[in-house]
């Protein structure tokens, strides 16, 4: 079965400092690894993809994540946080033989410190 | 190109009423999902189409819950009668269903519940 953990429901930080969002996964098979982000009243927007290729993957808004097989993680990092990074972020995993469909981590709300 | 379109954007009904929600996929995508967010936790998957066929309905909570995709177009989920527990935001995504690495979910606004 596959699963997603994302530690810490909220997640607060200065403007300009480093983002940190952790995302841990189960995976009985080779998994594919997404962050989407949802803004206030706005809908799920997928920030980045891991799909097996190169571990560490670059996304919209400067941010990046890097899979780790050993380590079962996918965490979301972003060097200098912006306040327009304000918003819920969410990790999830999914397989694809075919068109399937995601499972999501339970979300981090990032809050950026003026 | 638009993106995914949901309708209406917030529902508020009594419990025992009949919503009925609609999803609009991206032009030419095959492959159109509905998920579910209830308040404090997880997004989970309710069910996937193919065009019009059920690919995999196994997120959907009862028989209270019916979606259809007449023609493989657009989406409609309905819940009747609705009970409290349906409160949540409804989303719905849509891909062009060729799989493997480039098939990317496409998610819309959502639609907002509140069964009073």
């Amino acid at each position: 079965a596959q699963s997603v953990t994302q530690l810490g429901s909220h997640v607060s930080v200065s403007e300009g400092a480093l983002v940190l969002l952790r995302c841990n996964y189960s995976s009985s098979v080779p998994p594919y690894l997404f962050w989407y982000v949802q803004y206030p009243n706005q809908g799920l927007q997928l920030l980045l993809k891991y799909t097996s290729a190169a571990t560490l993957v670059k996304g919209i808004n400067g941010f990046e994540a890097e899979f780790k097989k050993s380590e079962t993680s996918f965490h979301l990092t972003k060097p200098s946080a912006h306040m327009s990074d304000a918003a819920e972020y969410f990790c999830a995993v999914t397989w694809y033989s075919s068109a399937s469909k995601i499972i999501f981590g339970s979300g981090t709300r990032l809050s950026i410190r003026p | 190109e638009a993106g995914v379109t949901q309708f209406p954007s917030h529902s508020v009904i009594e419990k025992g009423q009949t919503v009925t929600l609609r999803c609009d996929p991206i032009s030419g995508h095959d492959n159109l999902y509905w998920y579910r967010r209830v308040m404090g936790k997880e997004i989970k998957f309710l069910l996937h189409f193919v065009k019009e066929s059920k690919q995999d309905e196994s997120g959907m909570p009862n028989n209270r819950f019916l979606a259809e995709r007449t023609g493989g177009t657009y989406s409609t989920l309905k819940v009747q009668p609705a009970e409290l527990e349906d409160s949540g935001v409804y989303f719905c995504a849509s891909s062009t269903g060729t799989g493997g690495d480039t098939d990317t979910q496409y998610f819309g606004p959502g639609t907002r519940l509140t069964v009073l």
